[in-house]
């Protein structure tokens, strides 16, 4: 079985400073990585994946994530939020193959809230 | 290209009653997936279907159930509604195969409220 644990519930930052958005992950098998964002009565968007390759992934908005496979970690981190930044973040895993077909297991979220 | 769409978007039942949500994926897409999100589970799988077979299912009770259409548009069922039902349920669609290589499309949901 897989499961994410989301080391933040919540984030509070000021806008132009960095954050990193935590994530670990518990798998037997390989796993796809991903970061997903969900803004208020909205669904989810995707920000970044990690299949396979250079551990370094960018994203969309600036963000960007790395795998680290001896520690099981998949952190988020922007150089500098905006206010617009303020979401929901979503770590989620996938199956590397076999029958999980569509699964996706969830983090628990994190709120990340940017102030002026 | 227009997104994932979910009807209705909000829906009120009473507990007992049965509820039909509907998804229609990106055009192409052949995948869907649906989601539970609550406050106190968070984001639950609920089951996935491709080429109107189902290849996978969560772990929820039979009164939820699913089906997709030729056209791949996804409907699912929740029978005998029970309060903890009240929750935002989300489709997501992808190309196919295995979706984590494609990615998958979240539409914007469909809040049921169970009263």
């Amino acid at each position: 079985a897989q499961s994410v644990t989301q080391l933040d519930s919540q984030v509070p930052v000021f806008e132009e400073a960095p954050v990193e958005l935590r994530c670990n992950y518990s798998s037997s098998v390989s796993v796809y990585l991903f970061w997903y964002v969900q803004y208020p009565n909205q669904g989810l968007q995707l920000l970044l994946k990690y299949l396979s390759g250079s551990t370094l992934v960018k994203g969309i908005n600036g963000f960007e994530a790395e795998f680290n496979k001896s520690q099981t970690s998949f952190h988020l981190r922007k150089p500098s939020v905006h206010i617009s930044d303020t979401a929901e973040y979503f770590c989620a895993v996938s199956n590397a193959g076999g029958t999980s077909y569509g699964k996706l297991t969830f983090g628990q979220g994190t709120i990340l809230t940017v102030h002026p | 290209k227009a997104g994932v769409t979910q009807t209705p978007r909000y829906l009120i039942k009473t507990r007992g009653q049965q509820v039909t949500l509907s998804c229609s994926p990106i055009s192409g897409h052949r995948s869907v997936s649906w989601y539970q999100q609550t406050p106190g589970q968070g984001l639950q799988f609920l089951f996935e279907y491709f080429s109107e077979t189902q290849r996978n299912k969560g772990n929820f009770p039979g009164r939820f159930s699913g089906r997709q259409f030729s056209n791949s548009r996804s409907e699912m069922n929740v029978s005998t509604l029970e309060l903890g039902d009240s929750a935002l349920y989300l489709c997501a669609s992808s190309l196919g195969g295995t979706g984590a290589i494609y990615g998958y499309t979240f539409g914007s949901g469909t809040r049921l409220t169970v009263v």
